[in-house]
């Protein structure tokens, strides 16, 4: 069975502060993806970044950088400086092998304070 | 601007009233999907459909029916609900089903609550 967790349910944190969301997942697959998507009040599932199990190399864009390690099934996702426009509640997912069907984490509620 | 688009964006219905979701997208994609998202229930995935063919449906109940006339538009058709189908309904499309690395992208969503 896929599961993905987030075991973090809620964050807090300054502006400027750096932080981690935590993403650990389930899956018998050796082949699958990994996705990360932002969802802001408005509803809208923002698409941040998908990474295949074959590839294990750390990705970094502005702010934002993931971390994936296959050894532990993590992918965590850190932002750095953060900024209050980055409140808003992230979803992990993992897409497992020959199927189109996303399995989501519950979500970590982010929010910062000015 | 979203590649995909959902109308409305809010909506308020009794029990007994018939209404429908609808969702564009303007990617070039063949595939589109219903979620559904409430306040105690992680994302759910209601339908799927590749090339306007249903291939997915879990386990939704019938007063939820969808309907996808082409590989652009799908709607979601609403009849008899309850209150605890009260949630944010989201649509979203991909380039097709079968290769799992193809991206999902999503529309805004329509927060329907039932009264």
């Amino acid at each position: 069975a896929q599961k993905v967790t987030q075991a973090q349910t809620e964050i807090s944190v300054v502006e400027k502060e750096d932080v981690t969301l935590d993403c650990v997942y389930e899956t018998r697959d050796t082949t699958y993806y990994l996705f990360w998507y932002k969802q802001p009040p408005s509803g809208e599932l923002v698409f941040l970044i998908r990474r295949n199990s074959f590839d294990e190399q750390n990705e970094i864009s502005g702010r934002y950088s993931w971390n994936f390690q296959k050894s532990t099934s993590s992918f965590n996702f850190t932002i750095t400086a953060s900024q209050v426009v980055d409140s808003a509640v992230y979803f992990c997912a993992l897409s497992p092998q020959g199927a189109q069907k996303l399995v989501f984490g519950q979500g970590t509620r982010l929010t910062i304070n000015p | 601007e979203t590649g995909v688009t959902q109308t409305p964006r809010h909506l308020v219905m009794g029990m007994t009233n018939k209404k429908s979701l609808k969702c564009e997208q303007h990617l070039g994609h063949n595939a589109m999907y219903w979620y559904k998202q409430s306040a105690k229930k992680p994302l759910e995935l209601m339908f799927v459909y590749n090339f306007k063919e249903q291939t997915e449906n879990n386990s939704v109940p019938s007063r939820f029916s969808p309907e996808c006339p082409n590989s652009s538009h799908l709607f979601l058709h609403l009849h008899t609900l309850q209150p605890e189908d009260s949630a944010l309904y989201l649509c979203a499309s991909s380039r097709e089903t079968g290769d799992s690395g193809n991206t999902i992208y999503f529309g805004e969503g329509s927060w329907l609550t039932v009264v």
